[in-house]
C-alpha cells in the first residue's frame, strides 16, 4: 500500500524568499515520487520525478526535491519564489508492486501563496 | 507533438443521467489512467488500462466503467449520476513511469 502526506495545507512566502513544501510518503516497495503543480482551472504539470537514481532531483522552473529514505520524505524547495509560482502543489507516490494496479496516490495538496 | 487530449472540456448533466468522457493519449503511449478531482482535494485514482486491458481499479462504485481502444484512446463512463460525481476528471497517459495529464473534463451534475 502507498500513501502520501503533505504536511502543510497552505504556505505563504514573500517574493524572492525560499520555498519549502513538505511531503512524507509510505510505500511497501521502492517508490517513484513526483511533484505536480496545478494552476487555477488548469491541468496538472509535472515539476520533477524521482525514480531511484540521484536522490537530489532537479525540476523545471528552479524547483528541486531531495529523496530521503531514512526520513521517508520528499520535500520540494526553490531558492527564490516568484509571483508565478502561486498555485496548488501535489506530492505523488507510485510503487510498482502491483504493476500499476494502485495508480498514482496524490497528497491533499499545498496551496502556495506568494506575497509581493 | 500533441499532448493528452480530453473531450469535452466542460459538460453539465442531470442526476440519474449517464456520461461518457474521452481521452486520447500521447502518440506511442500505451497506458491510460483516469482520476477524479473533487474541488479542493487531490486527484483520486479510478482506472488504469494498458494494451486495452484493465490493470488497476480504485475505490469507485460499479457505476464507473472504462475501456481502451486499439488506438489506445480511452473512454470513461459514469452511469446513474449523483451530485457527488461533480468533479474534474483527469486522464493521464504514461510511458516508462512518466505520467502526462490532460487538462481534464469539468463535469457538473445538477
Amino acid at each position: 500500500a502507498q500513501s502520501v502526506t503533505q504536511l502543510d495545507s497552505h504556505v505563504s512566502v514573500s517574493e524572492g524568499t525560499p520555498v519549502l513544501l513538505r511531503c512524507n510518503y509510505s510505500s511497501s516497495y521502492s517508490p517513484s515520487l513526483f511533484w505536480y503543480v496545478q494552476h487555477p482551472n488548469k491541468g496538472l504539470q509535472l515539476l520533477l520525478k524521482y525514480t531511484s537514481a540521484a536522490t537530489l532531483v532537479k525540476g523545471i522552473n528552479g524547483f528541486e526535491a531531495e529523496f530521503k529514505k531514512s526520513e521517508t520524505s520528499f520535500h520540494l524547495t526553490k531558492p527564490s519564489a516568484h509571483m508565478s509560482d502561486a498555485a496548488e502543489y501535489f506530492c505523488v507516490v507510485s510503487d510498482h508492486s502491483g504493476g500499476g494496479a494502485d495508480g498514482l496516490t496524490f497528497g491533499k495538496g499545498t496551496h502556495l501563496i506568494i506575497q509581493p | 507533438d500533441a499532448g493528452v487530449t480530453q473531450s469535452p472540456t466542460h459538460l453539465i448533466k442531470t442526476r440519474g443521467q449517464q456520461v461518457t468522457l474521452r481521452c486520447s493519449p500521447i502518440s506511442g503511449h500505451k497506458s491510460v489512467s483516469w482520476y477524479q478531482q473533487v474541488l479542493g482535494q487531490g486527484p483520486q485514482f479510478i482506472f488504469q488500462y494498458y494494451e486495452k486491458e484493465e490493470r488497476g481499479r480504485g475505490n469507485f462504485p460499479d457505476r464507473f466503467s472504462a475501456r481502451q481502444f486499439p488506438n489506445y484512446s480511452s473512454e470513461l463512463n459514469v452511469n446513474a449520476l449523483l451530485l457527488g460525481d461533480s468533479a474534474l476528471y483527469l486522464c493521464a497517459s504514461s510511458l516508462m513511469g512518466g505520467y502526462t495529464f490532460g487538462s481534464g473534463t469539468r463535469l457538473t451534475v445538477v
